[in-house]
């Protein structure tokens, strides 16, 4: 399965201000999906990013808010933007792995943000 | 009512114990199944992968699946206190969009 990396691994971060996370994954992948898990609430996706073209938003989910880029095979980045409270979550990216006929997904760290 | 209903635990068990983790749903589409493990402060890992009913065995851990029931089932055998973590179902009608449970929080003690 693929390796993923994220940074940063955990931010405490001012309201109003914006976070840029990172993912970063060891081979070439088509999707790429960020997921939110809040506390004692399940995994919700974000949004799916596809190399070469606009993010996929889901339900509750804004493009202004949550802008996310994916400008090679390997790497997509998700900003939080204007932070409140509401936003403390671990941010998850995941991948679909191409190579397996079932296109099983794998998961990142995750990275721990807390918004003050 | 959620797509996905899990309970959350904590679910307590002595070591050696046989473990059963369910997961119910709602959404007759759904055809592909999974169990993530997710251990503290840590990324969900892929455990168990099925598609449709029927049951698969890896090593000690077994996960079930009926869809007449819309009811799926993890079940771990000598448990071991390594097997403490947050196990979480999910579910998808195909390919991509993923639709998780909240996890169930296991504990087992040596």
């Amino acid at each position: 399965s693929a390796v993923i990396s994220q940074k940063p691994s955990r931010d405490i971060c001012q309201r109003g201000t914006s976070l840029t996370i990172q993912c970063q994954v060891d081979s070439q992948v088509t999707m790429m999906f960020w997921y939110r898990q809040q506390p004692g609430q399940s995994l919700t996706l974000i949004a799916t990013a596809n190399q070469g073209s606009e993010a996929t938003y889901e339900s509750g989910f804004v493009i202004d808010k949550f802008p996310i880029s994916r400008p090679n095979l390997t790497f997509s980045t998700l900003t939080v933007s204007n932070m409140s409270p509401e936003d403390s979550s671990i941010y998850l990216c995941s991948v679909e792995d191409d190579t397996s006929p079932t296109y099983e997904q794998y998961f990142g760290p995750g990275t721990r943000l807390t918004v003050t | 009512q959620k797509e996905v209903e899990q309970d959350p635990g904590p679910l307590s068990v002595p070591e050696g114990a046989i473990v059963s983790l369910n997961c119910t749903y709602s959404n007759s589409a759904f055809q592909y199944f999974m169990w993530y493990r997710q251990y503290s402060r840590k990324g969900p890992e892929l455990l168990m992968y099925t598609y449709s009913s029927g049951n698969k065995e890896d090593g000690r851990f077994t996960a079930q699946v009926d869809k007449s029931s819309k009811y799926i089932s993890l079940f771990i055998r000598d448990s071991q206190p390594s097997d403490s973590a947050t196990y979480l179902c999910a579910m998808s009608e195909g390919f991509q969009k993923l639709v998780f449970g909240t996890g169930t929080r296991l504990l087992v003690s040596p």
